[in-house]
């Protein structure tokens, strides 16, 4: 039981290139999301999805696609990065029931030069 | 921006003393969390509170979920050196998690 598995750990981008963030969790969870998260701004939303086939935007979603093809997967796209998408990246999964709370990844560190 | 106001932004306190941190809310949520988050790591959960005014403990930590279902406070008693980390309460509603921005807890011997 892996938990919810995120790769690459580390990525350089050249601004203006996409690239694929791989986020996998093998607890049959409803619930994904993905935040980036910035020094002294706390973990911020940028989209999460309630079961396989919904999504819909957090905070800051724009600059970032997602899809729910499967209840595993939960892939978010950069279509064209920018400097200010260098951040670390961090995807959580959840059963819908109240009484359970996130669990997280260990995170993607992003940097876009 | 974010909904949700976390304080204090930054703790330093001496071992053995008490810690106490809150959050609040423009809006209600189902579920309050909160989290311990480690260098490099991804934020873990420590405390899940269910239900208005219901207070709960995990060993040296004790979390409050507000009445007005807007705010939650968590306390570390006897606070140890592994106590160190960014602390984030998180307030869940409808499968959306929003994140206070964290408490830097430092403790010093």
């Amino acid at each position: 039981n892996a938990g919810v598995t995120q790769t690459p750990k580390f990525q350089v981008l050249k601004t203006g290139q996409s690239m694929t963030l791989q986020c996998a969790q093998d607890m049959n969870h409803e619930y994904m999301s993905w935040y980036r998260q910035d020094p002294g701004m706390g973990l911020r939303l940028i989209h999460y999805s309630v079961g396989a086939g919904i999504t819909d935007q957090g905070e800051v979603p724009n600059g970032y696609n997602v899809s729910r093809s499967t209840t595993e997967d939960f892939p978010l796209r950069l279509l064209s990065a920018a400097p200010s998408q260098t951040s670390v990246y961090f995807c959580a999964s959840s059963y819908s029931r109240i009484d359970y709370g996130y669990t997280f990844g260990s995170g993607t560190r992003l940097t876009v030069v | 921006g974010q909904q949700l106001n976390q304080s204090p932004q930054s703790m330093f306190i001496q071992e053995g003393e008490d810690v106490s941190m809150n959050c609040t809310s423009s809006s209600i949520f189902n579920t309050w969390l909160w989290y311990k988050q480690d260098p490099g790591e991804g934020p873990v959960l420590l405390i899940a509170l269910y239900k208005a005014g219901e207070l709960t403990s995990n060993g040296r930590l004790t979390a409050q979920f507000g009445i007005t279902r807007k705010d939650s406070f968590l306390n570390i008693s006897a606070s140890i050196p592994s106590d160190v980390g960014i602390y984030f309460c998180a307030g869940l509603s409808w499968g959306k998690l929003q994140f206070g921005a964290g408490t830097q807890v430092v403790v010093t011997p």
